[in-house]
């Protein structure tokens, strides 16, 4: 399974933003790269995904590295209700579904 | 506008108890999944159905079983619960087996073996 490589902790101030970052160097070529983010109690929500160009949503945007060895999550503007564990997720790959989560990084929003 | 819906949200069993977690979906999705999240730790693939009548194994699906007789519907049971197995379980769909598509997750069901 291709692995991925995230911050355990990141901190950041309100309404500033926020580049969470990932490493991904066993990455295939036709991996997609996930994102999702998980607040307290509650299950995994999709935030955005992406194969080479970068991406943008109204929740985030996904740079994606030239080489693809890498990406960087970016939330515009951080409010308080960001705060969580944002996983960075490859697919488990070897013709196998479903994805292979990680331990994400906790972003902490300080007001 | 339901989603995912996963019951019950607590469980407690003791060990060696059967029970079955429920798993249902309102968005006509083929794809359904089961993942494991222990406490500090990312999700884990238990078991997943590309389509109704069709299953397969996932990361860990020692001590589990699954079934997919309808498009909506994907339990998960437990034969003889183990306190090995106390976590939280998430269920998740998707609208087309093998694609990139977003995932949609439950609430989850917490789950304690004694």
């Amino acid at each position: 399974d291709a692995k991925t490589t995230q911050p355990n902790s990141m901190e950041s101030n309100e309404e500033e933003p926020v580049h969470l970052p990932c490493n991904h160097s066993t990455i295939s070529g036709t991996d997609y790269i996930h994102w999702y983010r998980q607040l307290p109690s509650q299950g995994p929500e999709y935030v955005i995904h992406g194969l080479t160009s970068n991406v943008n949503n109204r929740m985030a945007s996904l740079a994606i590295a030239e080489d693809r060895k890498s990406s960087t999550l970016i939330l515009h503007r951080a409010t308080l209700r960001d705060a969580a564990v944002y996983y960075c997720i490859l697919p488990r790959g070897g013709g196998a579904d479903g994805l292979t989560f990680g331990k994400g990084t906790h972003l902490i929003i300080q007001p | 506008n339901a989603g995912v819906t996963q019951t019950p949200k607590f469980q407690v069993l003791k060990t060696g108890q059967s029970m079955t977690l429920q798993c249902a979906q309102d968005m006509n999705h083929e794809y359904m999944s089961w993942y494991r999240q222990d406490p500090g730790m990312g999700l884990r693939l238990i078991h997943y159905s590309v389509g109704a009548g069709i299953t397969d194994q996932g990361e860990v699906p020692n001590g589990y079983n699954v079934s997919r007789s309808t498009t909506e519907d994907f339990p998960l049971r437990l034969l003889s619960a183990a306190p090995s197995q106390t976590s939280v379980y998430f269920c998740a769909s998707r609208h087309r087996p093998n694609s990139n598509q977003p995932q949609h997750f439950g609430d989850g069901t917490r789950l304690s073996i004694l």
